[in-house]
């Protein structure tokens, strides 16, 4: 019973470098999301997908992309690393209706170097 | 836009004693939802409580109790008679709806450092 797995746990990256985040998800849910987790902020979404084939930007979408593989994969694409964006990114899915929790993944912790 | 403010940073509380941690929000919506969820040590989210914005019964599981106030946009989280295992980071959330009652998003507080110490 995995229910959200990233991949991978940790990673250092060089700044410029690129890398894609995984995420899957076995919960047969509409919703995944990717946030990222700074000290002293909480949580804040980078992006969404509501469903299969759709995909909206959250609170602090720049530098990041994503693709809704499937249903159940849902992945975060950093073009060209900065520091900046080191962070504990975290993927999260739900079965989409507002009442439901999401469920997250382990994170990511990423540093950029 | 949606806001959800836990003030308090950090607690440490010694063990056995009773902790009320805060949140606050703010929304223009009627229909809403609130969570809470615990981040221990070990670094993972775990859901604790749901509760709708027409609901404002309180709630008990265990050592753990919600009061939710609309009146005051509040929905504070008590645990009773802590325990060391409290230890962890808890997260408030809050959760606005499309008509067909899909999630929007959901809004994090910047979390409450919880530490029991024995």
């Amino acid at each position: 019973n995995a229910g959200v797995t990233q991949t991978p746990k940790f990673q250092v990256l060089k700044t410029g470098q690129s890398m894609t985040l995984q995420c899957a998800q076995d919960m047969n849910h509409n919703s995944m999301y990717w946030y990222r987790q700074d000290p002293g902020m909480g949580l804040r979404l980078i992006y969404y997908s509501a469903s299969e084939g759709t995909t909206d930007k959250g609170e602090v979408p720049n530098g990041y992309n994503v693709s809704r593989l499937n249903k159940r994969e849902f992945s975060l694409r950093l073009e060209s690393a900065a520091p900046s964006q080191t962070s504990v990114y975290f993927c999260a899915s739900s079965a989409g209706q507002g009442n439901q929790p999401q469920h997250f993944g382990d994170g990511t912790r990423l540093s950029i170097l | 836009a949606q806001k959800v403010t836990q003030a308090q940073t950090e607690i440490s509380v010694v063990e056995k004693e009773d902790v009320t941690l805060d949140c606050v929000y703010e929304t223009r919506d009627t229909t809403y939802y609130l969570f809470w969820y615990k981040q221990p040590p070990s670094g993972e989210l775990v859901f604790l409580i749901r509760r709708n914005s027409f609901d404002e019964q309180n709630e008990i599981s265990g050592r753990y109790s919600w009061n939710f106030q609309k009146s005051t946009s509040s929905f504070n989280f008590t645990i009773t008679a802590s325990q060391v295992v409290d230890s962890a980071v808890y997260f408030c959330a809050l959760s606005e709806v499309f008509s067909s009652g899909s999630a929007r998003q959901l809004t994090f507080g910047s979390g409450t450092q919880l530490t029991v110490l024995p």
